[in-house]
């Protein structure tokens, strides 16, 4: 699976858009981009995925770029109870099992 | 719907003793996937049981074992406890081959 490189850490005011970015350099052609958060002492929570077109949700929209080679996850108005770890993880096929967490990015929202 | 659910949700062992610890995967799900998250890091993959059987598996060593039941419960082993076992162990279910992996809350083990 492809390797991901994503900030350590990023705040985000209470209310405004957080965009979360992701670069996957080494995509290859079949591998999709999975989303999932982790609030503290909880387990992971998926949130959106995608292969080449943008997505959108009701957690979240994903933004591929035409390349491929890097995505954002927007959460468009953050609130309190969206701090938590987010990965990023590119993975072959959907339904995949063995998803590789790298160390993600650590969104605290602001007051 | 209950979700994912695991026990237990905290214990304590001594290095060399063995633990057991259980998931009963979402309803409708068929597929249990198990992952060990140590403190400050990403869940890492153990392996995954479908149809009773382990189809994957990561790069975890033979002490750890598992099972799939018919009603699609699971069961994590660990022989020969180490200092270094203590983690969260996570359990998740999916449908296989398709959809996103559906997270319990984990079972912390702390090896003293």
């Amino acid at each position: 699976d492809a390797k991901t490189t994503q900030p350590p850490s990023m705040d985000c005011a209470e209310g405004r858009a957080a965009n979360l970015p992701c670069n996957h350099s080494t995509i290859s052609g079949n591998e999709y981009v999975y989303w999932y958060r982790q609030i503290h002492s909880q387990g992971p929570q998926y949130i959106i995925h995608g292969l080449k077109n943008n997505e959108t949700n009701e957690m979240a929209s994903l933004i591929i770029t035409e390349d491929r080679k890097s995505s954002t996850l927007i959460l468009p108005h953050a609130t309190l109870r969206d701090t938590a770890v987010y990965y990023c993880i590119v993975t072959r096929g959907a339904g995949s099992y063995q998803l590789t967490f790298g160390k993600g990015t650590k969104l605290s929202v602001i007051p | 719907d209950a979700g994912v659910t695991q026990s237990p949700t905290h214990l304590i062992k001594t290095r060399g003793q063995q633990v057991t610890l259980r998931c009963s995967p979402k309803s409708g799900h068929d597929t249990v996937s198990w992952y060990q998250q140590a403190l400050g890091q990403g869940p890492q993959f153990i392996f995954q049981y479908y149809e009773e059987e382990e189809r994957q598996r990561g790069n975890f060593p033979d002490r750890f074992s598992g099972h799939q039941f018919p009603n699609y419960s699971s069961e994590l082993n660990v022989n020969a406890l180490l200092l270094g076992d203590s983690a969260l162990y996570l359990c998740a279910s999916s449908i296989h081959r398709a959809g996103e992996l559906f997270f319990g809350e984990g079972s912390r083990l702390t090896v003293l």
